[in-house]
């Protein structure tokens, strides 16, 4: 497996702002993946990452909304922009290690708040 | 619309015995099935994968897989207390190799184990 890390590990936020949560791997990968964990509910793709080409969003996520920057194998950063309540939620990065067993390894992740 | 389906609980079963859980899946084109453990508050943790049909064991874990019947189950031997989680399957997405890395995951099954 990998060392995976998240920044920050909780926050909260005031509605209309915006937020960055990093991930961080300690070994290159490259594929990497942004889910959205909201309470009592199971994990929803948001989008995947790869390195040197463009996020891809899954359907009811937009890239206004949900900003990915992929600048390296190690590194991955997602934007939750204009922020509502709804918005409310554990956010988690997960990456694939081998790129033939489509297992992936998820970070800590990050719980938001929105108020 | 791919969809994974689970019971979600909670399954109750005493210290010592065998918890059986399960998992239905609608698209069959799937190849890969993954059984995550997630306690309360922490991410998922990858505890099985499963690509043929048949059993694969590990250690207390068995996973199951049939994909005449779309079903995958996980057997959880001899279970303890510390096995008290909530159990997600996942299914990668679909036959598009766009699409192999994606996971759906269902919504989870809760377990408890009494002492």
């Amino acid at each position: 497996s990998a060392v995976i890390s998240q920044k920050p590990s909780r926050d909260i936020c005031q509605r209309g702002t915006s937020l960055t949560i990093q991930c961080q791997v300690d070994s290159q990968v490259t594929m990497m993946f942004w889910y959205r964990q909201q309470p009592g509910q199971s994990l929803t793709l948001i989008a995947t990452a790869n390195q040197g080409s463009e996020a891809t969003y899954e359907s009811g996520f937009v890239i206004d909304k949900f900003p990915i920057s992929r600048p390296n194998l190690t590194f991955s950063t997602l934007t939750v922009s204009n922020m509502s309540p709804e918005d409310s939620s554990i956010y988690l990065c997960s990456v694939e290690l081998t790129g033939w067993s489509y297992e992936q390894y998820f970070g800590p992740g990050t719980r938001l708040t929105v108020t | 619309q791919k969809e994974v389906e689970q019971n979600s609980g909670p399954l109750s079963v005493p210290e010592g015995a065998i918890a059986s859980l399960n998992c239905t899946y609608s698209d069959r084109g799937s190849q890969s099935f993954f059984w995550y453990r997630q306690y309360s508050g922490k991410s998922p943790e990858l505890i099985m994968s499963i690509y043929s049909n048949g059993d694969k064991e590990d250690g207390r874990f068995t996973a199951q897989l049939n994909k005449a019947s779309q079903y995958v189950s996980l057997l959880i031997r001899d279970s303890q207390p510390s096995d008290s989680a909530t159990y997600l399957c996942a299914v990668n997405s679909g036959t598009a190799f766009s699409d192999f890395q994606k996971l759906v995951f269902g919504t989870g099954t809760r377990l408890l184990v009494s002492p």
